[in-house]
Order: structure tokens, then C-alpha cells, then sequence
């Protein structure tokens, strides 16, 4: 059980367009989604945490109004990428806590962006 | 807030030998550390984690051990074989009871081992 997954796992998309990337936890049910950003061989950084049913918490730093999130049911959160420029381009990830769980986050495989 | 220090940031063994990861956490509230494994483009995977109160626990040939007065956490993988080579990233994170925190990465660990 827990598994957490991403789509798209790539897209390319040209400069000024909004891309949309989904994460699903697809055999439980996840009150709080994560969604992180990950350079070539760097860590995890966090962006926002997304409760079901609220505003998603963005880490500071992050745009809120760039990088939208819509946490609209128990095993579905959506990130947004708005106006996306080159410098968007990068690895991201997100992950789920199981509902009853206070700890253990399970990540989805991650969506390469591109913006050309 | 939190901050997780991790070290060293790359290390290479010799197959079979042990390896060794250390991380340090500042905030004395942090309860629970989990250690992730990451293989090129692919996704963290949980590989054992910790609670504040336990000092040791053990999976096989991987154990965490936590010094809580310390304040630091050490990733032991005995008996290394080639495909533990990975990425492996420590993290800490504090519970608010009631209002749950959120994981703080280290900057990862590449682990090499090699044939």
C-alpha cells in the first residue's frame, strides 16, 4: 500500500503557458499533500503543504499566485505552474501523509518540467 | 525553524565495508527522522525512520541510531553491496499535536560502493 502517483512524468512547455501537473495517492487517502522542487543533485525543498479542502501553506519564498495548488479531494492535489519561464525548469515532487498517519510521507515519482 | 545538516556529501566504500551518514538537527522539538533513499530519476523511497523515543532501531543491514541530547541522527548500511549506491537524504521534523509539521531535508548523501 501507499503509493503516490505523478502525471505527467515529463512535459515540455514553451515560455509564458501554465502547465498543470496532478499527484494522486492512488490505495489511500491522504489529508495533507506536499509538493517539493528538486535541482540536478540537490536536495528536497519544500513549496507548499496542501491540506484537503483549505488553502495550501506556501514555504516562504514561493509565489503563491506562480505556483497554484488545489488540494479538491482526499487523494488528489494539483500544482500549477503559471506563466512558466526557463528558470521553473526542474524536478517536482510530491508526497502524501496516509490520513491517521502523523508521519510517514510517501512520494510520487516526480514530473521533469521543461520550459523552452 | 528547523535546520538539517548532513554529512559527508558524497561517499564511496568498498563493497562489503560499512557506511555511515550523520546528521545533525537544531530544533530540540523535532520527534521523528526518516531516512530516504533516492536512484537517479526516481522517486524517495522511505528506507527506515526513527521516533525521539527510541535510540536504535534496526531493518536487516540498515539501522538509524538518535542521540537525542546531541541532537543528531547517524544512517548505519552494513555489509554494503552495489546496489545501495543511491542518493540517501536524512530529515527531521516536529510534531505540533494536533497541527502536524512538515520534513526538513538534509542536502543528501551520494553513496557509492563499489564492486
Amino acid at each position: 500500500g501507499a503509493v503516490v502517483s505523478q502525471h505527467p512524468s515529463r512535459v515540455i512547455c514553451k515560455s509564458g503557458t501554465s502547465v498543470k501537473i496532478e499527484c494522486r495517492s492512488l490505495d489511500f487517502q491522504a489529508t495533507t499533500m506536499f509538493w517539493y522542487r528538486q535541482f540536478p543533485k540537490k536536495s528536497l525543498m519544500l513549496m507548499a503543504t496542501s491540506n484537503e479542502g483549505s488553502k495550501a501553506t506556501y514555504e516562504q519564498g514561493v509565489e503563491k499566485d506562480k505556483f497554484l495548488i488545489n488540494h479538491a479531494s482526499l487523494t488528489l492535489s494539483t500544482l500549477t505552474v503559471t506563466s512558466a519561464h526557463p528558470e521553473d525548469s526542474s524536478f517536482y515532487i510530491c508526497s502524501a501523509r496516509r490520513v491517521g498517519s502523523s508521519d510517514e510521507q510517501y512520494f510520487g515519482p516526480g514530473t521533469r518540467l521543461t520550459v523552452t | 525553524g528547523e535546520n538539517v545538516e548532513q554529512h559527508p556529501s558524497t561517499l564511496s566504500v568498498q563493497e562489503g565495508d560499512s557506511a555511515v551518514i550523520k546528521c545533525t538537527y537544531s530544533d530540540s522539538a523535532s520527534n521523528y527522522f526518516p531516512w530516504y533513499k533516492q536512484e537517479l530519476g526516481k522517486r524517495p523511497q522511505l528506507i527506515i525512520d526513527i521516533r525521539s523515543n527510541v535510540g536504535e532501531k534496526k531493518d536487516q543491514r540498515i539501522a538509524v541510531t538518535l542521540n537525542k541530547t546531541a541532537k543528531h541522527f547517524s544512517l548505519h548500511i552494513t555489509e554494503t553491496q552495489p546496489e545501495d549506491s543511491a542518493v540517501y537524504f536524512c530529515a527531521a521534523r516536529r510534531y505540533y499535536g494536533g497541527s502536524q509539521g512538515n520534513l526538513i531535508f538534509g542536502k543528501g548523501t551520494k553513496l557509492s560502493v563499489k564492486p
